[in-house]
């Protein structure tokens, strides 16, 4: 199965301060068709994960453009330009090329 | 609007079994694959199964193959996940969630506990 992993596990910010999110596969994300099916999801306390990006930087509709995501292959980062009191929450990144897709363990977001 | 909603979930004691439904609405339903992802208490989200359109592909995580059985009702709009042999290692809210995981249901908590 492919492992994913984050860093950091917590990550204490200022409001207005960027943030930023590492992930990694133990395998390459690039299908046989050409596509990388590495998403990121935002989890808010009491609610269901949301969908932010898409194929590593597709961001999804209604979801603020201080979010984006980059990166290629096995190396992954979503990054928020200035963070605002709402975006406090857990942060998973998903693989969805190979089975079983797989999540990251979560990366928590709390303002200083 | 699509809109995704979880019942059937509750307590059952290990060993046992229990059926969630997801009623799907707001988007063809019958077009597209849909999928299962559960969340133990405090803990992260793991991805259990997912069902192609028709309902004759259907892929599972390890942990739950041979006791979860996901299928679909493309008539009533509705997907199900037929949980059996149930393990506290089960105990966990089961989102169900459209093919690109753009929409969530609110989950249904399924606590196995004697």
């Amino acid at each position: 199965d492919v492992v994913m992993t984050q860093s950091p596990l917590s990550l204490p910010v200022t409001l207005g301060q960027p943030a930023s999110i590492s992930c990694r596969s133990s395998q390459g994300l690039v299908s046989t068709g050409g596509g990388t099916y590495l998403m990121w999801f935002q989890q808010r306390p009491g609610q269901s994960p949301r969908r932010l990006i898409y194929k590593v930087s597709n961001r999804d509709s209604g979801v603020p453009d201080r979010f984006s995501g980059s990166g290629s292959d096995t190396d992954f980062t979503l990054k928020i330009s200035r963070v605002e009191a709402e975006d406090v929450g857990v942060y998973y990144c998903m693989q969805g090329t190979h089975f079983p897709f797989t999540f990251g363990p979560g990366t928590k977001v709390e303002i200083k | 609007e699509v809109r995704l909603v979880e019942s059937g979930g509750g307590l059952v004691q290990p060993g046992g079994s229990l059926r969630l439904s997801c009623a799907a609405s707001g988007f063809t339903f019958s077009n597209f694959w849909m999928n299962w992802v559960r969340q133990a208490p405090g803990k992260g989200l793991e991805w259990v199964a997912n069902i192609n359109p028709n309902g004759s592909e259907k892929y599972y995580v390890d942990s739950v193959k041979g006791r979860f059985t996901t299928s679909r009702d493309n008539a009533q709009n509705s997907l199900f996940l037929q949980m059996t042999s149930l393990r506290t290692e089960d105990t966990a809210v089961y989102y169900c969630a459209t093919a690109g995981f753009d929409y969530w249901g609110q989950g249904a908590l399924v606590t196995v506990s004697s």
